[in-house]
C-alpha cells in the first residue's frame, strides 16, 4: 500500500519557537496533501489543503500566516508553526491524496507529529 | 446538522462476532467513502474504501454503501481483541472538491 512518511514524529519546543514538520509520500505521487490536527479523544480538524506548485487552502478559523505550508513537490509538504504557543500543542496528522477525482481517490495518513509546546 | 455522523459508541462485541458500524452524511453530492481505524495515540489507518452502492469485501471487512438512504456502514467478521480501535468514516465534501469531512468516530471494543 501507499506509504506516507513524517518528521518528526514527537517534537518538544519553547513557547515563541517556529516548528517546522515535514509529510512526504514515498512510493506514489501525490496531487493533493492535507493538514490535520487532532486534540485529545477529538475528531481528525483539517487545517488546510495544499496542491503542489500553488498556495495551500485554509479552512475557516486557521490562521494562515501562523501554520505555513508549503508544497514543493508532488511528493513533499511541510508545516511550520510560526511562534508557537501552549495552546498549538496537539496531534499534527498529514495525509497525501492519490487522486484529485472524487470517485476515484483514495488518501493515506502520515505517522503523525505530536507537538508539545512548553 | 453535523456533515458526517457516527455513534460514538463504545460497541463492544464478543470475539469471534460481527461488529456493525454505522455511518450517515448530509451531503448528497458525495462519491467517495472511507474508513479508518485509529488505534490510542496513533494515526488513521485506511481499511476500507468505497464508491458505488452496494457491497465491497476484503477479508474480514466489508463497507456497504447506499447513496439513497445517504448510509455507509463497515461490518467486520470474526472480531478480533486486536480489532478494538476507533473507526473513523470519512466523505468527500461536495461534488468535484478534493476534501473530505470526517465523524467523530465509533469507539469498538472487542471483548475476548
Amino acid at each position: 500500500g501507499a506509504v506516507v512518511s513524517q518528521h518528526p514524529s514527537r517534537v518538544i519546543c519553547k513557547s515563541g519557537t517556529s516548528v517546522k514538520i515535514e509529510c512526504r509520500s514515498l512510493d506514489f505521487q501525490a496531487t493533493t496533501m492535507f493538514w490535520y490536527r487532532q486534540f485529545p479523544k477529538k475528531s481528525l480538524m483539517l487545517m488546510a489543503t495544499s496542491n503542489e506548485g500553488s498556495k495551500a487552502t485554509y479552512e475557516q478559523g486557521v490562521e494562515k500566516d501562523k501554520f505555513l505550508i508549503n508544497h514543493a513537490s508532488l511528493t513533499l509538504s511541510t508545516l511550520t508553526v510560526t511562534s508557537a504557543h501552549p495552546e498549538d500543542s496537539s496531534f499534527y496528522i498529514c495525509s497525501a491524496g492519490t487522486s484529485g477525482r472524487p470517485g476515484t481517490d483514495t488518501q493515506y495518513f502520515g505517522p503523525g507529529t505530536r507537538l508539545t509546546v512548553l | 446538522q453535523k456533515e458526517v455522523e457516527q455513534n460514538s459508541g463504545p460497541l463492544s462485541v464478543p470475539e469471534g462476532a460481527i461488529a456493525s458500524l454505522n455511518c450517515t452524511y448530509s451531503d448528497r453530492g458525495s462519491q467517495s467513502f472511507f474508513w479508518y481505524r485509529q488505534y490510542s495515540g496513533k494515526s488513521p489507518e485506511l481499511i476500507m474504501f468505497i464508491y458505488s452502492n452496494g457491497d465491497k469485501e476484503d477479508g474480514r471487512f466489508t463497507a456497504q454503501l447506499n447513496k439513497a438512504s445517504q448510509y455507509v456502514s463497515l461490518l467486520i467478521r470474526d472480531s478480533q481483541p486486536s480489532d478494538s480501535a476507533t473507526y473513523l468514516c470519512a466523505v468527500n465534501w461536495r461534488s468535484g472538491t478534493y476534501k473530505y469531512i470526517f465523524g467523530t468516530g465509533t469507539r469498538l471494543k472487542v471483548l475476548a
